[in-house]
C-alpha cells in the first residue's frame, strides 16, 4: 500500500486567511480525494484531484473555496480560502487506482483551527 | 438517502468475537461492500472488501448473505487495541462519475478489559 505523508499535520489561523495543505504520496497514484472530518464526525468527500486538470468537486463544494492542484501523479495540494471558524476540521487525502476506488489509503489529516 | 445503516456504537470485551452488521437494502449490482477502521487522530483504514458469500483476511471475515441486502464484519478475539470507529461503504470500485463515495455516520467500537 501506498504511504502518505501531509504537511502540515496542524494549524490555527485566523478568519479571512487561506491555507494549503500539501499531500504527497511515494508511489504513483491514479486517483487522489480530498475528504473534510469534523472531531467526533464521518468524512465528507470534498473533490477528486485530477491530475492535468481541474478537480471534480463534491455537491456542496466550489472551486473558489477549495481549489485544488495535482501537478503530477504523486503530490497534490488543497487550498482552505477565505476560513470561517466553520472551516475548523481535519482535511484527509486518499489515494486509489482505479478499478479499486473503494481500497483508497489515507493519509494522517491536517488539523485546521479557524479562530 | 443513505447508503448504509450500521449500529451507532457497540461494546464487547477482550478475547471475543466482535459482530458489526451493516444495511445497504438498496445495494446495486456492480456495487461492492468495504470497511474500514479509524483510530483517533488517524486517517481510516481500509479493511476488508468483498462482493458476496465469504472473504477473510488476515485482519477480520466478512460475511455476505445470498441477497447481499447486508453484511457482517466479523473480528475474532478482540483486544483494547480494536477499540475503533468502524465504516461500512458500498458502491462500484470503477470510477463512475455517477457513484457517490459515501462514509456513514460508522459504529464505534469500545472494547473493556
Amino acid at each position: 500500500s501506498a504511504v502518505i505523508s501531509q504537511k502540515p499535520s496542524r494549524d490555527i489561523c485566523q478568519r479571512g486567511t487561506s491555507l494549503t495543505i500539501q499531500c504527497q504520496v511515494d508511489s504513483q497514484v491514479t486517483m487522489m480525494f480530498w475528504y473534510r472530518q469534523q472531531p467526533g464526525q464521518s468524512l465528507t468527500l470534498i473533490a477528486t484531484a485530477n491530475q492535468g486538470s481541474e478537480a471534480t468537486y463534491e455537491s456542496g463544494f466550489v472551486i473558489d473555496k477549495f481549489p485544488i492542484s495535482r501537478p503530477n501523479l504523486t503530490f497534490s495540494t488543497l487550498t482552505v480560502s477565505n476560513m470561517s471558524p466553520e472551516d475548523s476540521s481535519i482535511y484527509l487525502c486518499s489515494v486509489a487506482e482505479n478499478p479499486k476506488l473503494y481500497e483508497q489509503y489515507f493519509g494522517p489529516g491536517t488539523r485546521l483551527t479557524v479562530t | 438517502l443513505a447508503k448504509t445503516t450500521q449500529p451507532i456504537s457497540m461494546d464487547s470485551y477482550e478475547g471475543q468475537e466482535v459482530n458489526i452488521t451493516c444495511s445497504h437494502n438498496n445495494i446495486a449490482t456492480n456495487d461492492y461492500i468495504t470497511w474500514y477502521q479509524q483510530f483517533p487522530s488517524q486517517g481510516p483504514r481500509f479493511i476488508i472488501q468483498g462482493y458476496k458469500t465469504k472473504v477473510t483476511n488476515e485482519v477480520a471475515s466478512l460475511f455476505i448473505p445470498a441477497d447481499r441486502k447486508s453484511s457482517t464484519l466479523s473480528l475474532p478475539r478482540v483486544s483494547l487495541s480494536d477499540t475503533a470507529v468502524y465504516y461500512c461503504l458500498v458502491g462500484d470500485i470503477a470510477m463512475n462519475r455517477d457513484d457517490k463515495i459515501i462514509f456513514g455516520k460508522g459504529t464505534r467500537l469500545h472494547i473493556l478489559p
